[in-house]
């Protein structure tokens, strides 16, 4: 089945330590998307890609990092000067049409201790 | 730039209500309009979306129709389940397909 796979689910983290979450695709999607939400709260962009080494801030960039080396394949990086990280994440692909719309994987839940 | 403007709830009905969620946006061009769902400790799913002006979107009961001139899209169902729990998300595309923006998402409690 094609999809968007998001890894860990769950991921537990200390003050200070850098912290990576994977997103792979297998839609052969042009465009992906990193959100982050908060309880009760709507979703903010935090990073997105069209094209394979090309990317953009979004809204909250500040304090992450991101890559894209293959199409399939964005992974989002929560350094330590994020001063707020503990949140839902969220990442989305999506084909190039104009009125396509985006699709979304599992989530990763980050818990900062 | 582009908003949406979504009533935020909680909304508790009880089973086989009507539902009316509100969703008005604000856009520049012609946008793309979305309804999303989202169950406890999951992501987003696609519930529906119209891409032009009039078009209905409709999807398990749920309608949506592209109001140009009042600038909205209401989500509507006009029976409720308990399975219908869950948040629901207004959100806009912009022209190119680029950028997305969704309102705050409105929690629905359905009741046996």
């Amino acid at each position: 089945d094609g999809g968007i796979t998001q890894s860990p689910k769950y991921l537990f983290r200390k003050e200070g330590q850098n912290v990576t979450l994977s997103c792979e695709q297998n839609l052969n999607h042009d465009a992906m998307y990193w959100y982050r939400q908060d309880p009760g709260q709507g979703l903010r962009l935090i990073y997105y890609s069209q094209i394979v080494n090309d990317f953009q801030k979004g809204d909250i960039a500040e304090g992450y990092s991101v890559s894209r080396e293959k199409k399939e394949s964005f992974p989002l990086t929560v350094t330590s000067a994020q001063k707020n990280p503990t949140a839902f994440y969220l990442c989305a692909s999506k084909t190039s049409l104009n009125t396509g719309e985006l699709f979304f994987g599992e989530g990763s839940r980050l818990t900062v201790l | 730039g582009n908003s949406v403007t979504q009533m935020e709830g909680p909304v508790t009905l009880s089973e086989e209500a009507f539902l009316t969620i509100n969703c008005t946006y604000t856009a520049t061009g012609y946008p793309s309009l979305f309804w999303y769902v989202q169950y406890p400790g999951e992501g987003l799913q696609l519930l529906l979306k119209a891409t032009k002006a009039d078009d209905k979107g409709s999807n398990k009961g749920f309608e949506a129709t592209y109001r140009k001139e009042t600038t909205s899209f209401h989500l509507e169902k006009g029976s409720v389940q308990v399975s219908d729990s869950a948040v629901y998300f207004c959100a806009l595309g912009d022209n190119y397909g680029q950028n997305f923006v969704f309102g705050p998402g409105t929690r629905l409690s359905v009741l046996p």
